[in-house]
């Protein structure tokens, strides 16, 4: 099983619908990254969460970090084409966070987004 | 402000040869960290460098290597290339010295073993 689990898998939506990916980790979670990728390319950095219950906006994308639950979740307002690609959580697995840089990432949630 | 670089951008090999990929680094950072990612899947963590050796590594072989140059540029080395080893090879660089510092992610190597 995978340590950091997306949902969903993917995800087509109508242009100006909302939507929500989440990201779990099996292990404690001392921070949280997002990236999104278009596809065959590389990471754009999206938002970093490193405090329970941070929540961190970039244009209509907010990301929260739940350390309680281990849990993470990226939310779309209003999508756009440009919005589409593939999702990304990664996170520092190791012992208590000390991975000095080892992500440990998601397998993606891909996003389609209809105009 | 240049982003992280890499080279080449698609590349052919056959089982068992060897190839070597190159990163620069983002201006300003001194640590690279080499991915691989597989279709369909998230990127895999291979290794990190820091002042010029190895800190972390995955679980990939042996057949796996690397270098940092002084100038913090990197090289991925593969040999005895696996049909298994085709994927989108992925550099990011970060600065170094805080374990948590964010990754940024070079546009990546396509490297395809027949």
């Amino acid at each position: 099983s995978q340590e950091l689990e997306q949902s969903p898998q993917s995800l087509i939506v109508q242009e100006g619908k909302n939507l929500t990916i989440n990201c779990t980790s099996s292990k404690t979670l001392y921070g949280l990254y997002w990236y999104k990728q278009k596809y065959g390319e590389g990471l754009i950095f999206l938002m970093m969460l490193q405090k329970g219950g941070e929540e961190k906006s970039h244009e209509k994308i907010t990301a929260k970090l739940d350390e309680k639950k281990q849990q993470s979740s990226l939310h779309i307002t209003a999508s756009q084409p440009s919005h589409a690609g593939i999702y990304l959580c990664g996170a520092p697995l190791g012992a208590g966070g000390t991975s000095y840089g080892k992500l440990t990432f998601g397998q993606g949630t891909i996003l389609t987004v209809h105009p | 402000d240049a982003g992280v670089t890499q080279s080449p951008t698609h590349l052919i090999k056959t089982r068992g040869q060897q190839v070597t990929l190159r990163c620069s680094p983002k201006s300003g950072h001194d640590t690279v960290s080499w991915y691989q990612q597989a279709l369909g899947q998230g990127p895999q963590f291979i290794f990190q460098y820091y002042e010029e050796e190895e800190r972390q590594r995955g679980n990939f072989p042996d057949r796996f290597s690397g270098h940092q140059f002084p100038n913090y540029s990197s090289e991925l080395n593969v040999n005895a290339l696996l049909l298994g080893d085709s994927a989108l090879y992925l550099c990011a660089s970060s600065l170094g010295g805080v374990g948590t510092d964010t990754q940024y992610f070079g546009p990546g190597t396509r490297l395809t073993v027949l």
